[in-house]
């Protein structure tokens, strides 16, 4: 993996379900990752930062996991709801001197239909 | 409000003319950042300021983009001779040293379009 990848590129699911994205990432000079919320014509929303491996954050019916050595992670939402429509991003930061600068995916786009 | 704000949300100009967006950051935060957002895409790494030094500026940041923070709190990101390929989302965090492992704050962003 050169890049940070994001599957589902976009997601349709009903009102209760339950659904799942994938972050892929370089492992290398791995430093943290990343995830954003971001509805449309307001600001990304920072959800979770992770840094170790086997890392779980969880944030109400949001949660997320990391496996820094394969280089992946999950974002997982339980009984997604109209209002969870948004776009998703990850993004990693690596070791970078200073500046900690995150390269992000190009988001798992989710409509939940009520 | 005193999270980052970003000016003008919206900005339509004919190419070949200049364009400045402004950026002012959450107040206590000394690192400000510059992404361009492009349709489909993720938001990509422009630039970087630490207080007022710019630390790191992206390939794409080509010699038509210049971005200032000369204070050490708003920004300005310029786009001067602006093509069509510039139309984006231009967006501005802002974070701390010691923020959660690096966690950044976004404005949202000013859209451009080139016509």
């Amino acid at each position: 993996i050169l890049n940070v990848e994001q599957s589902p590129q976009s997601l349709h699911v009903q009102e209760g379900d339950s659904t799942n994205f994938t972050c892929s990432f370089p492992s290398s000079n791995f430093y943290a990752l990343h995830w954003y919320r971001w509805e449309t014509a307001k600001s990304p929303e920072a959800l979770f930062v992770m840094t170790l491996n086997g890392d779980e954050k969880k944030k109400g019916r949001i949660s997320a996991t990391l496996n820094t050595k394969e280089g992946y992670s999950y974002l997982y939402i339980k009984g997604s709801q109209p209002e969870d429509s948004a776009t998703y991003l990850c993004a990693r930061s690596r070791q970078s001197g200073s500046a900690r600068q995150l390269t992000f995916g190009s988001g798992t786009q989710l409509t939940v239909l009520p | 409000d005193t999270g980052v704000s970003q000016d003008p949300r919206h900005k339509i100009t004919k190419r070949g003319q200049n364009v400045t967006f402004r950026c002012d950051p959450i107040s206590e935060h000394n690192r400000l950042y510059w992404y361009r957002q492009t349709l489909g895409q993720g938001p990509e790494f422009l630039t970087y300021f630490q207080n007022e030094a710019q630390l790191e500026k992206s390939r794409l940041l080509s010699d038509r983009f210049s971005a200032e923070r000369p204070k050490g709190s708003f920004s300005t990101l310029e786009i001067q001779r602006t093509e069509q390929g510039d139309s984006a989302m231009y967006l501005c965090a802002s974070g701390t040293p010691g923020g959660a492992s690096g966690e950044l704050f976004f404005g949202e962003g000013s859209r451009l379009t080139v016509l």
